[in-house]
């Protein structure tokens, strides 16, 4: 079985600083790994995925991630915060077989201060 | 990526009733998923609608509930059964084509129970 962790469920930075959102997993078999972000009142929407190959991954609204394999993570980065970034981010696991469904961690509340 | 769209976008219910949310989906979709998100909580996969078969659900989920239909490759219903206040969520259908691809999520039925 599959779990993840976010740490953090809130997480406030300043318009135009870093963005670091984290996520741990863990998984017995090489996973495949998301990040989504839900607006108010909205669905999920895929930021980024990884599955194999590059594990540096680029997403939409200049987001990215970087897979690693020892630490078991998949931290979420964006060099420069904007307002419009506030939203709940959540990072989520699947082992890749052919049925599976995702595994999602708590979520991050990122907020963006003025 | 597919168009999804469930029906309805929000109800509020009676305590013993039932209620029908669908998703439909614009392609032929390998996959389809349905998750709850509790107030305030991350998303938890409720089961697997399998097209022309029983769905699969996941630990803590049974058919007499949350009975699912799958009749063809654009279309799912979930059956919120015999509702109490708890049942009061979000319900997300999502779609999915090969293992390798993500998953797509339509906006939700927020479902409110008296």
């Amino acid at each position: 079985a599959q779990s993840v962790t976010q740490l953090g469920s809130h997480v406030s930075v300043s318009e135009g600083a870093l963005v670091l959102l984290r996520c741990n997993y863990s998984s017995s078999v090489p996973p495949y790994l998301f990040w989504y972000v839900q607006y108010p009142n909205q669905g999920l929407q895929l930021l980024l995925k990884y599955t194999t190959g590059a594990t540096l991954v680029k997403g939409i609204n200049g987001f990215e991630a970087e897979f690693k394999k020892s630490e078991t993570s998949f931290h979420l980065t964006k060099p420069s915060a904007h307002m419009s970034d506030a939203a709940e981010y959540f990072c989520a696991v699947s082992t890749g077989g052919g049925a599976d469904g995702l595994t999602f961690g708590k979520g991050t509340h990122l907020i963006i201060q003025p | 990526s597919a168009v999804i769209s469930q029906k309805p976008s929000r109800d509020i219910c009676q305590r013993g009733t039932s209620l029908t949310i669908q998703c439909q989906v614009d392609s032929q979709v390998t996959m389809m998923f349905w998750y709850r998100q509790q107030p305030g909580q991350s998303l938890t996969l409720i089961a697997t609608a399998n097209q022309g078969s029983e769905a699969t659900y996941e630990s803590g989920f049974v058919i007499d509930k949350f009975p699912i239909s799958r009749p063809n490759l654009t279309f799912s219903t979930l059956t919120v059964s015999n509702m109490s206040p708890e049942d009061s969520s979000i319900y997300l259908c999502s779609v999915r084509g090969t293992a390798d691809q993500p998953q797509h999520f339509g906006d939700g039925t927020r479902l409110s129970i008296l």
